[in-house]
């Protein structure tokens, strides 16, 4: 089955880039499916980050948009996040997941997900 | 509107059942998917579309969707069902991705 695994620092500077990459195994990233970036900042709920094809179509989150980017490397099997002008407000657990939408029928999920890693944003 | 609202806390006594609520507009074109996320932990996908159940996800976890409200229904609730439980859509477009708030679970 599919696994997906974060990594990347744990640790960046205000101001930095924050740089993370998801590798899936089990499974070929070149499927009809959309890779995506979820994060969780401490003691709060889920918020989406952006999400991508393995075409190289790209959806953000509007509020993140202007320093997301999700980028895809189908020779390695992985896709990566970056983010850009970090603040605390950034500080999070970062999950990669898979998402499957079929619009036709109103199917959306995410499933699987990482185990997540956390990142904090601090000098 | 592109929010999905839900209560912020609900409690079960054991081996009752819990209806956790999840509403915003997006649910007209796309089911709710459900997500519990225990302390420390990744979400896991509890249900999805129709009332689907991926494998391994007990048979007392069932959903229910009309118009703009969709349901997680928890039938006989279990101590080990105490968690976070998150709503999942996307918005009329199709292309973003909206999270409920959450609604955290006790088990009395």
């Amino acid at each position: 089955q599919v696994q997906l695994q974060e990594s990347g620092p744990g640790l960046v500077k205000p101001s930095g880039t924050l740089s993370l990459t998801c590798a899936v195994s089990g499974g070929f990233i070149m499927t009809n499916n959309w890779w995506s970036w979820v994060r969780q900042p401490p003691g709060k709920g889920l918020e989406w980050i952006g999400e991508i094809y393995h075409s190289g179509r790209t959806s953000y989150n509007p509020s993140l948009k202007t320093r997301v980017t999700i980028s895809i490397d189908k020779s390695k099997n992985q896709f990566s996040l970056k983010l850009t002008s970090v603040t605390a407000a950034d500080t999070a657990v970062y999950y990669c997941a898979r998402g499957e939408v079929k619009a036709a029928t109103g199917i959306n999920r995410f499933d699987p997900w990482g185990q997540g890693t956390l990142v904090t944003v601090s000098s | 509107s592109s929010e999905l609202t839900q209560d912020p806390a609900v409690s079960v006594a054991l081996g009752q059942t819990v209806r956790i609520t999840c509403q915003g507009d997006s649910l007209r074109n796309y089911y709710a998917s459900w997500y519990q996320q225990k302390p420390g932990q990744a979400p896991i996908l509890v249900i999805f579309g129709n009332n689907n159940r991926p494998s391994g996800i007990p048979d007392r976890f069932s959903g229910s969707s009309s118009a703009i409200t969709a349901s997680l229904i928890i039938t006989g609730a279990q101590a080990e069902d105490e968690a976070d439980y998150y709503c999942n859509s996307r918005d009329s477009s199709g292309d973003l991705v909206i999270f409920g708030g959450g609604t955290k679970l006790t088990v009395l």
